[in-house]
């Protein structure tokens, strides 16, 4: 069954230095995500992409953040200036454009920002 | 897109018995997502029920759904170990609208 990969599986980075995590979606799917889960907490959401391009981001998205689908297959996160907070699982998801299709996930970037 | 509020937060039974978590929600719905969590990795969907359907079986899952009480169980039969999970559930809004997750309920399956 095809799934969604993320690399790298850990990454550790110091407070202040750029970071990017790639995702390979499923090939078919139309619609991409970035969620995060900080430690013991719920898994919030990021972003949607679509049509190349944001359709939806949160509050936690803010300019620090951008997200690119740089060619037919990957999709990617970037953190530009790193923060303590910012340490957390990053997975991507992405799902088919069909009604009533779920998403699937990555199992995830841990980042851990010292 | 709305959250789904998961009822208990946490759930503690012996392999083999059956395992029942609930979820509400509040406003109209296309559908309701289920999903499985396992310490330390992604999501993984389990099931989807169609907001015009009230019953959804898939091998030892049972899922229903009343829209009426905006409501939806979730029913785990015959629980093994390796059920040992976060489950979430998640309304679903539309076909470009995002999934938000709640905290869940924590599920413990001993032997």
């Amino acid at each position: 069954e095809p799934e969604v990969t993320q690399t790298p599986s850990h990454q550790v980075t110091q407070m202040g230095q750029e970071v990017i995590l790639h995702c390979v979606p499923i090939s078919n799917h139309l619609y991409f995500y970035w969620y995060r889960q900080i430690l013991g907490q719920k898994v919030e959401f990021l972003v949607s992409f679509y049509n190349n391009e944001i359709s939806e981001k949160s509050e936690i998205f803010d300019d620090q953040f951008s997200v690119e689908r740089p060619d037919g297959s990957n999709f990617t996160l970037k953190i530009r200036s790193t923060k303590l907070e910012d340490s957390a699982m990053y997975f991507c998801a992405s799902k088919a454009g069909t009604d009533n299709s779920p998403l699937h996930f990555g199992n995830g970037t841990r980042l851990t920002v010292t | 897109s709305q959250q789904g509020e998961e009822d208990p937060q946490a759930l503690s039974i012996q392999e083999g018995e059956n395992a029942t978590m609930n979820c509400s929600y509040k406003t109209s719905i296309n559908n309701l997502q289920w999903y499985r969590q396992n310490s330390g990795r992604g999501l993984v969907h389990l099931i989807l029920i169609r907001s015009n359907e009230r019953e959804k079986h898939s091998g030892r899952l049972r899922v229903t759904l009343d829209t009426s009480k905006k409501s939806s169980s979730l029913l785990i039969t015959a629980s093994r170990a390796a059920d040992t999970a976060s489950y979430f559930c998640a309304p679903g809004t539309g076909t470009a609208s995002k999934l938000t997750f709640g905290t869940g309920t924590r599920l413990q399956v001993t032997l």
